[in-house]
């Protein structure tokens, strides 16, 4: 596998429901994202961790945890999701270095998830 | 905080012909980058083409071209010769050359349909 993968790629669950999504980059980068797309509005920022650390939290409900064990993986766990939660879970990692100029994120193929 | 406009919800061009997509932003930051992702049905968010804002001259990448208007924040995207394959969502985003602040600022994206 390249780029940036995400598992699983649809996910339907009950608001009771505890689940997991996972991503993994496969580029050597220090910094991953988690985004939130929903219809017609713009992609959110959830979560950034760098250097395996959390950088930003965006406000996000604690329904919503997320969890970067190393440089290469990120999870979001949920637990007592609503269905306003149902949207695109998007994955994304770049290489920050330390001072200077930022890179491109580059992003993964996404979860489909529905609240019922 | 950044803000950034895609004025267009939807746009159509036929098979070869050239279609100009518009982006604006508000930002009060003098350096930061600036791009233009794709999102075809796949899902995969895919980076077309960037710009650094303290750089003149527009960027290109093969058929894809930016106007970059810095007094006017303004930052189209042009895509010359249009094939079937460039049918996607297509999305501007914003993020700042500031150290620490990796996050990325879309637009609410424009759907572009090639006729063939």
């Amino acid at each position: 596998e390249t780029g940036v993968t995400q598992t699983p790629r649809h996910l339907v669950m009950g608001m009771t429901n505890k689940k997991s999504l996972k991503c993994e980059q496969h580029l050597g980068h220090n910094a991953m994202y988690w985004y939130k797309q929903s219809a017609k509005k713009p992609l959110e920022l959830m979560f950034v961790y760098s250097l395996e650390e959390r950088v930003e939290n965006n406000s996000v409900p604690s329904r919503f945890s997320p969890e970067c064990p190393n440089s290469s993986h990120l999870f979001l766990h949920l637990h007592t999701l609503q269905p306003e939660d149902s949207a695109l879970y998007l994955c994304a990692s770049s290489q920050e270095p330390l001072y200077g100029d930022s890179d491109t994120q580059y992003f993964g193929p996404g979860t489909r998830l529905t609240v019922l | 905080a950044q803000t950034v406009t895609q004025s267009q919800p939807e746009m159509s061009v036929q098979e070869a012909e050239t279609v100009t997509l518009s982006c604006t932003y508000d930002t009060s930051e003098s350096d930061y980058y600036l791009f233009w992702y794709k999102q075809p049905p796949s899902r995969q968010m895919i980076l077309v083409i960037r710009q650094e804002a303290y750089k003149q001259q527009n960027a290109t990448e093969n058929r894809f071209s930016v106007n970059f208007q810095k007094a006017a924040k303004s930052f189209s995207l042009k895509i010359s010769d249009s094939q079937l394959g460039d049918a996607a969502m297509y999305f501007c985003a914003y993020r700042s050359a500031n150290f620490g602040n990796e996050k990325l600022t879309f637009g609410t994206g424009t759907r572009l349909t090639i006729i063939p």
